[in-house]
């Protein structure tokens, strides 16, 4: 069964930083994209980041380009994102996703349940 | 402001068919695959419908995924109270260089 657990979320103060993780199993990790996607309180789903399956492409949208960094492990079968100079408006829950091929070109297919970030002082 | 364009309501009544579009442009849907996702209340998203209108094993065949040019629809035969939730579409942007959702929309089982 795939299973995707993400940890590290937690309350930080606005301009800090965290690391998340996303342990994986139950499929070939490096076989497979793997994205973050974040959902704002009440609100809908905000991609993140992407990263293809030997981790050399990344993308990030304009809102997180600079303060996100997106890695990965494959040989602990494990996903991060280094989010750093944090905003009130980072503040969701964050979910690790498998991506449905080896390149980040298309949609998601198993998610994580998620972690939570709260930005605040 | 979503790059694709989704209602934010729609709704209907038990073993009624209703139909949730999705519009984007020739960089997103007119390119690429149409992903949708159901997002029960204080769950995480479950994926619905991928490439367009394949359904993953466990997905009941009353979920079907259509895409027209640069729209895409998610048809729910049969409904069921227990779909209601929240529902997007995704596919990824080849101008932006990214995954882009609609904004969601909320299905109401009356």
């Amino acid at each position: 069964e795939v299973q995707l657990l993400e940890s590290g979320g937690g309350l930080v103060q606005p301009g800090g930083s965290l690391r998340l993780s996303c342990a994986a199993s139950g499929f070939t990790f490096s076989s497979y994209a793997m994205s973050w996607v974040r959902q704002a309180p009440g609100k809908g789903l905000e991609w993140v980041s992407s990263i293809s399956g030997s981790g050399g492409i990344t993308y990030y949208p304009d809102s997180v380009k600079g303060r996100f960094t997106i890695s990965r492990d494959n040989s602990k079968n494990t996903l991060y994102l280094q989010v750093n100079s944090l905003r009130a408006e980072d503040t969701a829950v964050y979910y690790c996703a498998k991506v449905d091929g080896y390149n980040p070109y298309s949609g998601m297919d198993v998610w994580g349940q998620g972690t939570t970030v709260t930005v605040s002082s | 402001q979503s790059v694709l364009t989704q209602p934010p309501s729609a709704s209907g009544t038990p073993g009624q068919r209703v139909t949730i579009s999705c519009s984007g442009s020739s960089s997103n849907i007119g390119s690429n695959y149409v992903y949708w996702y159901q997002q029960l209340p204080g769950t995480a998203p479950k994926l619905l419908i991928y490439r367009d209108n394949q359904r993953p094993s466990g997905v009941p065949d009353r979920f079907s995924g259509s895409k027209s040019g640069t729209s895409a629809s998610l048809a729910i035969s049969g409904l069921r109270s227990e779909d209601e939730a929240d529902y997007y579409c995704a596919a990824w942007d080849d101008s932006l260089s990214g995954q882009v959702f609609g904004g969601g929309t909320k299905l109401t089982v009356l």
